[in-house]
């Protein structure tokens, strides 16, 4: 099983980026995202799709359906600046290959 | 404080063996599945593994890459995870991860700082 993302994305600060990650019915399964900074370790920003963990800022925000999940990052800022993995249970665990947010 | 702390990393040999431990604390470990995933230099991020917690067996499962050289188990009475890796690979070299998947969330919550491992003659 596999999920594709993008290799990069960019945004301008204060606008909306938005990160996909496709797979096989996707929808179907539960969809995380992560975000690494570098020399940091990944932090969970969306979990179960749409949820969000306690301390993570309201731009954040997720879907999923059909064979695509969408991780939404509005009014953006350079903070946001940073790797981003979407993760997906198959048999197993399988993460995205990664995106990398350019914010200028 | 909830955290995950990964040591035992290091230069090794190909073909040697070197065990990462994984110390918790800050909450029940011995009801939670533990697994670890490990990124190569300016790579992605690759499972390697779990194990879940004495209600289910300690049950053990592993990536396509490490099945058969890699082993993880625990010791509860410790709070500590143990990543045992033999017939080490050049390719296996990679910061590893220790990281807590709570049933309720289906997400890795907790991440450790991650510890480097080299595979290198």
């Amino acid at each position: 099983y596999e999920l594709t993302q993008p290799p990069s994305v960019s945004v301008s600060p204060g606008q909306t980026a938005s990160i996909t990650c496709s797979g096989d019915k996707l929808g179907d399964k539960y969809a995380s995202w992560y975000q690494q900074k570098p020399g940091q370790s990944p932090v969970l920003v969306i979990y179960q799709d749409r949820k969000r963990p306690s301390g993570i800022p309201e731009r954040f925000s997720g879907s999923n359906s059909g064979n695509t999940a969408t991780l939404t990052i509005s009014e953006t800022q350079a903070v946001d600046e940073a790797d981003y993995y979407c993760q997906a249970w198959d048999s197993s665990v399988v993460f995205g290959g990664g995106s990398k947010l350019t914010v200028l | 404080e909830v955290q995950l702390v990964e040591s035992g990393g290091g230069l090794v040999q190909p073909g040697g063996s070197l065990q990462l431990s994984c110390a918790a604390s800050g909450f029940t470990f011995s009801a939670s599945t533990i697994h670890w995933v490990r990124q190569a230099s300016g790579k992605g991020l690759e499972w390697v593994g779990r194990i879940r917690s004495q209600g289910y067996s300690y049950a053990t499962a592993y990536g396509a890459s490490v099945k058969g050289r890699f082993t993880i188990s625990r010791d509860d009475s410790k709070n500590t995870a143990y990543l045992q890796m033999n017939s080490l690979k050049t390719e296996d070299t990679a910061v590893y991860y220790c990281t807590r998947y709570p049933g309720d969330r289906m997400a890795f919550d907790i991440w450790g700082q991650g510890t480097v491992v080299t595979v290198s003659s």
